[in-house]
């Protein structure tokens, strides 16, 4: 199993720019999450998925959209990139405990 | 909706000695408790979890304990080794779906 996975690993993007982070697992997970890790400010959370077609807003969701068409994918979208969505996006998924986090993409918002 | 607050932030400890972090939540219907540890460049993976009908447990050096009345719940290293220096992080749940973090404690430890 290659667990959770997430495309690209690093990303720059000029402000006002829109683009997707992509998270698939391959161990039917009905919980998916998306995190943005901050120097400092631990482990926010902007969406997460009970299962798919059902998604629901976490702590910082302004700025992100997220959809659930299938239990293995869980995109995030960023719709106008601004400084301030400058960080490192971690995608988790679990099933009611231990989560499973992807590598990470780092994205610089210039 | 549910917060997490953890300290502290950081923390040095000699090697061999204890290594104690908190936190507490605010939502009294969190009922899963877990924390992750994340080594530089790496990503977090948990080392234990508690649930609310379990006051305390153990996993050889690593113990969690939970005060639900007073909702805190702690984390317990014991005889600590260089490959305990990470960041630490504890997090709390309603029945394990969403789940919040707290920020972080960076740990090290001292030779």
């Amino acid at each position: 199993n290659a667990g959770v996975t997430q495309t690209p690993k690093f990303q720059v993007l000029k402000t006002g720019q829109s683009m997707t982070l992509q998270c698939a697992q391959d161990m039917n997970h009905e919980y998916m999450s998306w995190y943005r890790q901050d120097p400092g400010m631990g482990l926010r959370l902007i969406h997460y998925s009970v299962g798919a077609g059902i998604t629901d807003q976490g702590e910082v969701p302004n700025g992100y959209n997220v959809s659930r068409s299938t239990t293995e994918d869980f995109p995030l979208r960023l719709l106008s990139a601004a400084p301030s969505q400058t960080s490192v996006y971690f995608c988790a998924s679990h099933l009611l405990g231990e989560q499973y986090f992807g590598p990470g993409t780092r994205l610089t918002v210039t | 909706g549910e917060n997490v607050e953890q300290h502290p932030s950081t923390l040095s400890v000699q090697e061999g000695d204890s290594a104690v972090i908190k936190c507490t939540y605010s939502d009294s219907a969190s009922n899963y408790f877990p924390w992750y540890k994340q080594e530089l460049g790496k990503r977090p993976q948990l080392i234990i979890d508690i649930r609310s009908n379990v006051g305390e447990k153990k996993d050889q050096r690593i113990a969690v304990t939970l005060n639900k009345t007073a909702k805190h719940f702690s984390l317990h290293i014991t005889e600590t080794q260089p490959e305990d220096s990470a960041v630490y992080f504890c997090a709390a749940s309603i029945s394990a779906s969403k789940i919040i973090f707290g920020s972080g404690t960076r740990l090290s430890i001292r030779p």
